[in-house]
């Protein structure tokens, strides 16, 4: 158990739709990652968040949004769901965001869209 | 630009084989960070090991062992005496220091440990 904790563990959906995807850290850890796992691309980083600011982004569309909150915990808000966003979406998290520190990952939110 | 690559789709192999995976990596900065990762079939991923490029020494952990070679870019993962648990994909991961924290992932390699 890694200690990062993500909801739902499956969500299935419909095109067009909108989803929630939540994150809550390790216990001590300032720093949130978003990261997309799809068949065609990878595993691909998307957003990352320290201490409630956005740090930094990657190939991360723009029907997508993610927010941290004071209690450290995160989301990632997709819109306008397509059928290529169907994914497993990873959460993981350290204790800051310097480079190399490890990241601990939770199990991932498979999205599904029908 | 920063890119990882895992030549190895998929390996099979018997239980109680050696395994090695390999990993080359490519990268402009001169101070970075090399990991290993598992993804068991059940999906999670699994922190396996830290490297920063200073440290050439191989590492060994039990029946895991990383050997890392600058001079050819890579860094590679080696598992004794293999197991039908360590069945999963494998990923190497690269965070130039110059990239932040963000992680960049090879393609993974499936391994199978057949009894």
């Amino acid at each position: 158990d890694s200690g990062v904790t993500q909801t739902p563990k499956h969500l299935i959906t419909a095109t067009g739709q909108r989803v929630t995807l939540r994150c809550s850290p390790r216990s001590g850890d300032l720093s949130v990652y978003w990261y997309q796992q799809s068949l065609d691309q990878g595993l691909q980083f998307l957003i990352q968040y320290y201490n409630g600011e956005e740090r930094a982004k990657g190939n991360i569309l723009e029907r997508f949004s993610a927010q941290q909150f004071p209690d450290l915990h995160s989301e990632l808000n997709l819109s306008s769901l397509e059928l290529g966003d169907s994914a497993l979406y990873f959460c993981a998290s350290s204790v800051s965001p310097t480079p190399g520190q490890p990241q601990h990952f939770g199990d991932g939110t498979r999205l599904s869209i029908l | 630009a920063q890119k990882v690559t895992q030549a190895q789709t998929e390996i099979s192999v018997v239980e109680k084989e050696d395994v090695t995976l390999d990993c080359v990596y490519e990268t402009r900065d001169t101070t970075y960070y090399l990991f290993w990762y598992k993804q068991p079939p059940s999906g999670e991923l699994v922190f396996l090991i830290r490297r920063n490029s200073f440290d050439e020494q191989n590492e060994i952990s039990g029946r895991y062992s990383w050997n890392f070679q600058k001079s050819t870019s890579s860094f590679n993962f080696t598992i004794t005496a293999s197991q039908v648990v360590d069945s999963a994909v494998y990923f190497c991961a690269l965070i130039p220091v110059g990239y932040g924290n963000k992680l960049v992932f090879g393609a993974g390699t499936i391994l199978r440990v057949k009894s």
